[in-house]
């Protein structure tokens, strides 16, 4: 019964190869992010898709391109790997854009060699 | 533009109080939250208190929010080793619904 959750939970690739992490939530929210954990813990939001749209794109490589196919799905593709993307990527979901908290998965780490 | 600042780490006897303090810089936040993060796992929600309080207590997690200052803090009380963990500040403001993390407090217990 887990609320928010991403596969794979390891992930290690070398440079220059394409990956995707997926998620899903069951808890019937209605907004949907990406956050980057870097290696010194630093959280940043990349992306937020409210029903599907994309409603926050933050500085992100153009190699980074997030597809919902519904509102309860917000998967991550990653083009050309660079060593500069490994971190631990969270999902996380909300209802609604103001008010509730967010709920986050329990992460993908990412290492590109 | 809005930031999020705490200090990075504290360390506490195991049995005494912590106390985690945050600034934030953006005076339209709606809501401000605690989240804890122990090594190898994902965001837990602790708590968050709406802007329009002062303080929030659950068992023996206490918020108190000073909107004057833009000053958050999280008070543990009687803390215990499994309390040890990397805590965070975050903002949700009305602009856009995301949260802004602060960059998180190490928190170490010591027996």
């Amino acid at each position: 019964d887990t609320a928010v959750s991403q596969t794979p939970k390891y992930l290690v690739t070398q440079m220059g190869n394409d990956k995707s992490i997926k998620c899903e939530q069951n808890l019937g929210h209605d907004t949907m992010y990406w956050y980057k954990q870097d290696s010194k813990k630093f959280l940043k939001i990349m992306f937020s898709y409210n029903n599907k749209e994309l409603i926050i794109n933050e500085t992100v490589p153009n190699r980074f391109s997030p597809k919902s196919p519904d509102k309860a799905h917000l998967n991550l593709h990653i083009n050309s790997l660079e060593l500069g993307d490994s971190a631990v990527y969270f999902c996380a979901s909300s209802q609604g854009q103001s008010n509730s908290p967010l709920h986050f998965g329990n992460g993908t780490r990412l290492t590109v060699t | 533009g809005e930031d999020v600042e705490q200090s990075l780490f504290l360390s506490v006897r195991e049995g005494d109080s912590s106390v985690i303090n945050c600034t934030y810089t953006d005076s339209s936040s709606t809501y401000l939250y605690w989240y804890k993060q122990e090594p190898g796992a994902g965001l837990q929600l602790l708590t968050y208190i709406f802007s329009n309080m002062d303080m929030k207590q659950d068992q023996r997690l206490t918020v108190l929010l000073n909107k004057k200052d833009k000053h958050l803090s999280l008070r543990i009380a009687d803390t215990q080793t499994g309390d040890s963990a990397i805590y965070f500040c975050a903002e949700r403001t009305g602009s856009q619904g995301n949260l802004i993390f602060g960059k998180g407090t190490k928190l170490s217990v010591k027996p």
